[in-house]
């Protein structure tokens, strides 16, 4: 299988903000990487999709990037509702694996 | 717009089965796979399998094979996941999620609201 890591684990920004997270796969997953945002108690929603592009509706301060084994994902200016967790997920090769997840909070 | 409605919350027994629907609308079922994704309490997510709609072909992560069965009833667009020989390490809110690869699982968009599984004896 192929792992995932995310880091950080969790952070806190300030509104305004720019945040990063990066994800690093196991092995080459050439571009096929996709960004979850998932708030407590609900569902997760899909933001990016094969590492950079953005899904339809999503805040372009929301973007990604990456190739191979290693991948970004930045807010560019923190919002509010913003706080939330991330996950980065691949789907190179089955099965399908998610990172841990980086909880982001308001400072 | 596109919805993936799931069904009530389960309680169940060690050795038990349970099963969770998905009933979807908004767009062409066939079109799209649907993926099943878990998560215990305060962890991550873990992809349980997918289902290729239009002909009910499937794939399951290693861990759950022979213990899970997708199904997909397309004559009322409804997916269908049913985990069998449940412990209680098997507690967890269950998604389903319309997946966008028809032939192979790519990405998961939109997302069920989650069905809460719980195993305790």
């Amino acid at each position: 299988d192929i792992q995932m890591t995310q880091s950080p684990s969790s952070l806190s920004a300030s509104v305004g903000d720019r945040v990063t997270i990066t994800c690093q796969a196991s092995q080459d997953i050439s571009y096929s990487l996709n960004w979850y945002q998932q708030k407590p108690g609900k569902a997760p929603k899909l933001l990016i999709f094969d590492a950079s592009t953005l899904e339809t509706g999503v805040p372009s301060r929301f973007s990604g990037s990456g190739s191979g084994t290693d991948f970004t994902f930045t807010i560019i200016s923190l919002q509010p509702e913003d706080i939330a967790t991330y996950y980065c997920q691949q789907y190179d090769d089955l099965p399908i694996t998610f990172g841990p997840g980086t909880k982001v909070n308001i400072k | 717009q596109v919805q993936l409605v799931q069904s009530g919350p389960e309680v169940k027994k060690p050795g038990a089965s349970v099963k969770v629907s998905c009933e979807t609308s908004g767009y062409s079922f066939t079109s799209y796979g649907i993926s099943w994704v878990r998560q215990a309490p305060g962890q991550g997510l873990e992809w349980m399998g997918w289902i290729r709609t239009y002909n009910s072909d499937t794939e399951y992560a290693q861990r759950f094979r022979g213990r899970v069965t997708m199904t997909a009833d397309t004559s009322t667009n409804t997916a269908y996941m049913e985990l069998r020989s449940l412990i209680c390490n098997d507690t967890a809110v269950y998604y389903c999620a319309r997946d966008e690869g028809g032939d192979y699982p790519k990405w998961f968009d939109p997302w069920g609201q989650g069905t809460q599984v719980t195993v305790s004896s």
